[in-house]
């Protein structure tokens, strides 16, 4: 059971779009549309952002979308704003003995 | 409002055990599935373990198998985890997270506690 690697940072400025990756293996993320995404602001509890790999929450802007192919899923944040700097984390079921498996996390940084 | 309240976080010494509670209000809580996650400090998230609403389907990480017990008492609202022979590598901020969707167990927990910090030193 490894954790989906996600790159360790993503930066842009504001307005512009960034977007991270999220890389599984056939056992999680390439068999199975159940792959989220979530947002943590330092010190705070994380928020879900994205479920269903592409569905948003009540509430969650449609500047945020995700998308997958294969086994890589991807989230995008499209017009930058400061309020969006913090961790980015995916998670996705991992199938086997009912587990859940998440990404490493990626630090964006709006510059 | 959803309310999810973690306690029984302390320090404890290598080898020793802990048992978290999670405090639910705001829900039904009997018809969804419940979820911990940790949070090692200044690193990634990692997810723990899961009990499905109906007690039945419960499922661990390999690094607590054999160590965590998950549980849940419908008629009090809470969720638990029995934490035993406890290592250095178990530090961490614990939530419990409430998963989406109604009477399934899903990758969507869409309400978090705030978390409990387990130290073990």
């Amino acid at each position: 059971q490894s954790a989906l690697t996600q790159p360790p940072s993503a930066s842009g400025s504001p307005g512009q779009s960034v977007t991270i990756s999220c890389t599984g293996t056939s056992d999680d993320v390439g068999d199975y549309n159940d792959v989220s995404w979530y947002q943590q602001h330092p010190g705070k509890a994380p928020k879900l952002i994205i479920y269903a790999v592409n569905k948003r929450p009540s509430g969650v802007p449609d500047r945020l979308s995700g998308s997958k192919s294969g086994n890589t899923a991807s989230l995008t944040v499209s017009g930058l704003q400061a309020d969006d700097e913090a961790d980015y984390y995916c998670s996705s079921y991992a199938g086997s003995n009912n587990r859940y498996v998440f990404g490493t996390g990626t630090k964006v940084t709006v510059l | 409002e959803v309310q999810l309240v973690e306690s029984g976080g302390g320090l404890v010494q290598p080898g020793g055990s802990l048992r978290l509670s999670c405090a639910a209000s705001g829900f039904s809580f009997e018809d969804y599935a419940m979820h911990w996650v940790r949070q090692a400090p200044g690193k990634g998230l990692e997810w723990v373990s899961r009990i499905d609403w109906d007690h039945v389907r419960k499922g661990y990480a390999v690094s607590v198998k054999g160590r965590f017990t998950i549980s849940r008492d419908n008629a009090k609202n809470s969720l638990y985890l029995q934490m035993d022979s406890l290592g250095p590598e178990d530090t961490g901020v614990y939530y419990c997270a409430k998963d989406m969707d109604l009477r399934w167990t899903t990758a969507a927990w869409d309400s978090w506690g705030q978390g409990t910090l387990v130290t073990v030193s």
